[in-house]
C-alpha cells in the first residue's frame, strides 16, 4: 500500500550546520502539513499548506525554519542553522478532506517521520 | 493547546477489553472527536473518529458521551501490538485545520 514517503529517515548533524527534509505525499491529497514531535510530547505544527500555498506558517520559526511545496505535491522543510533544540522527529502529514454539509470524507496519512539529532 | 485531557498512562492485560478515556469539556457542535495512536519510532496513525454516534471499525470503537462531553476509545481485545500512545484531539467539522496533539495516553499491555 503506498504511503506517505519521507527522506532521510535518520540525520545527524552539528549545530549551526543546515538540514533539508522531503516529503512525498498521497497522490491527489492537496493538503501537507509538516509537525515537530519533541520527545515524550504530541507533535506540534510547523506549517500547513493547501497545495503549493501557504495556509499556516504562525509556528514556524522563520528565522531559520523555510519550507516550500513548489508544484503543490512533494514538500521540502529546511533548517538552517540548527540549533540543538531543533533535536526532534518531523513528520508529513498528508490530508483530503471533503465536506458537504453533513457529510464528510476524510483521507489522512502521516509519514513516518525523520529523526534529526543536533550535536 | 490540547482541548482534550487524557490519563497519562494504563495498562491493560493482552487479550483483555481496553477502554481509553478523554474528556473535552469544550466541544462545539461541529467539532469531529478523532483518535490516533502512534506506536515507539512511527508517525501517528489514524484510528477512528466520529461526530454524535458511536463508531466501529476493524480496529476499534468510539463510544460518545450524549453530552459529547467525553468519549471512550475501546479496544475489544488488547494485543501485545496495541502497546502506544493514543491521542484523542477535537477537528471542526470540514476543516483542514491543525490538529492539536496534547501528550496522549500511553497504553503498557502486559502478556
Amino acid at each position: 500500500e503506498a504511503g506517505v514517503a519521507q527522506s532521510p529517515r535518520y540525520k545527524i548533524i552539528e549545530k549551526r550546520q543546515s538540514v533539508a527534509f522531503w516529503c512525498n505525499p498521497i497522490s491527489g491529497h492537496a493538503t501537507l502539513y509538516w509537525y515537530q514531535q519533541i520527545l515524550g510530547q504530541g507533535p506540534k505544527l510547523l506549517i500547513q499548506f493547501q497545495n503549493n500555498g501557504v495556509v499556516d506558517d504562525s509556528q514556524l520559526p522563520k528565522d531559520r525554519f523555510s519550507a516550500e511545496r513548489l508544484k503543490g505535491v512533494d514538500s521540502t522543510l529546511k533548517i538552517q542553522p540548527a540549533k540543538l533544540e531543533d533535536s526532534a522527529v518531523y513528520l508529513c502529514d498528508s490530508r483530503f478532506v471533503v465536506c458537504v454539509v453533513t457529510w464528510e470524507v476524510h483521507e489522512q496519512y502521516f509519514g513516518p517521520g525523520t529523526r534529526l539529532t543536533v550535536t | 493547546d490540547a482541548k482534550t485531557t487524557q490519563p497519562n498512562s494504563m495498562e491493560s492485560n493482552e487479550e483483555e477489553p481496553v477502554h481509553l478515556p478523554c474528556n473535552h469539556s469544550t466541544i462545539s457542535g461541529t467539532d469531529y472527536i478523532h483518535w490516533y495512536r502512534q506506536l515507539p519510532s512511527q508517525g501517528p496513525e489514524y484510528v477512528i473518529h466520529g461526530l454524535t454516534s458511536n463508531v466501529n471499525n476493524r480496529m476499534a470503537s468510539l463510544a460518545i458521551a450524549e453530552d459529547r462531553k467525553s468519549s471512550t476509545l475501546i479496544l475489544h481485545r488488547a494485543t501485545l501490538r496495541d502497546a502506544a500512545v493514543y491521542y484523542c484531539i477535537l477537528r471542526p467539522s470540514g476543516s483542514q485545520g491543525n490538529l492539536i496533539f496534547g501528550k496522549g495516553t500511553k497504553l503498557s499491555v502486559k502478556p
